[in-house]
């Protein structure tokens, strides 16, 4: 089955513990993106990938890490979590097909940071 | 400022109405998305519009992108419950994979 699947789907953890959250997909996309969801505040992207070993700055980068050393995996580090990072995190992909594909998405991830 | 805005933020309507939700854009773009997203649960594509003038249809639902307006309209027709959810946009800024989306509109069909 064609999916992104994320892991931990849910984790609370305490300041400054460092965390990686796993993203992984098996559709061969070359396209992978993290973003991070807030109530008011909507789904704003933490970071992206265009292909392995590319990687670039979403809209709120800070305080985030990705490495994207295999095509299939795209994880997302917090070194140090802070609780302004209690949210809910998608990871998505995609082929880069014309520029412009769907994205499909993974479960989420809820993160409560204390 | 880069913004994404959509509107209305809430539409509450009656089974068998048409209605349009309208996501405007301040920046160069010609990749604009549409997802849906129920509530507790991941999103899901409904639409990639590509170009201008791109018209994209599914069911009760049809997108359109005017990429020289800067706008974006998702039109519900004969609205069901099921189409319950929350609608987002996004643009692709410059078209470079950086996406920015909308506040999402939470649509209520009622019986």
């Amino acid at each position: 089955e064609a999916q992104v699947t994320q892991n931990p789907r849910y984790l609370i953890t305490v300041t400054g513990k460092k965390l990686t959250v796993t993203c992984s997909q098996n559709m061969n996309h070359e396209y992978m993106s993290w973003y991070r969801q807030d109530p008011g505040l909507g789904l704003r992207q933490i970071y992206y990938s265009m292909n392995v070993e590319v990687t670039d700055k979403g809209d709120v980068p800070e305080g985030y890490k990705v490495s994207r050393k295999e095509k299939r995996n795209f994880p997302l580090i917090l070194e140090s979590p802070s609780p302004n990072q209690t949210s809910l995190y998608f990871c998505a992909s995609s082929l880069l097909e014309a520029g412009g594909d769907e994205q499909f998405f993974g479960p989420g991830t809820r993160l409560t940071v204390l | 400022e880069l913004k994404v805005e959509q509107n209305p933020l809430f539409l509450s309507m009656q089974e068998g109405k048409n209605y349009t939700i309208y996501c405007n854009y301040s920046t160069t773009s010609d990749r604009l998305y549409w997802y849906r997203q129920d509530p507790g649960k991941s999103l899901e594509s409904l639409f990639v519009l590509l170009s201008n003038g791109a018209v994209k249809q599914e069911g009760r639902l049809m997108a359109s992108l005017d990429t020289k307006a800067r706008l974006s309209t998702l039109h519900i027709t004969a609205a069901v419950h099921d189409l319950s959810a929350t609608y987002f946009c996004a643009v692709d800024i410059w078209n470079t994979g950086k996406l920015i989306f909308g506040q999402g509109t939470t649509l209520q069909v009622k019986p």
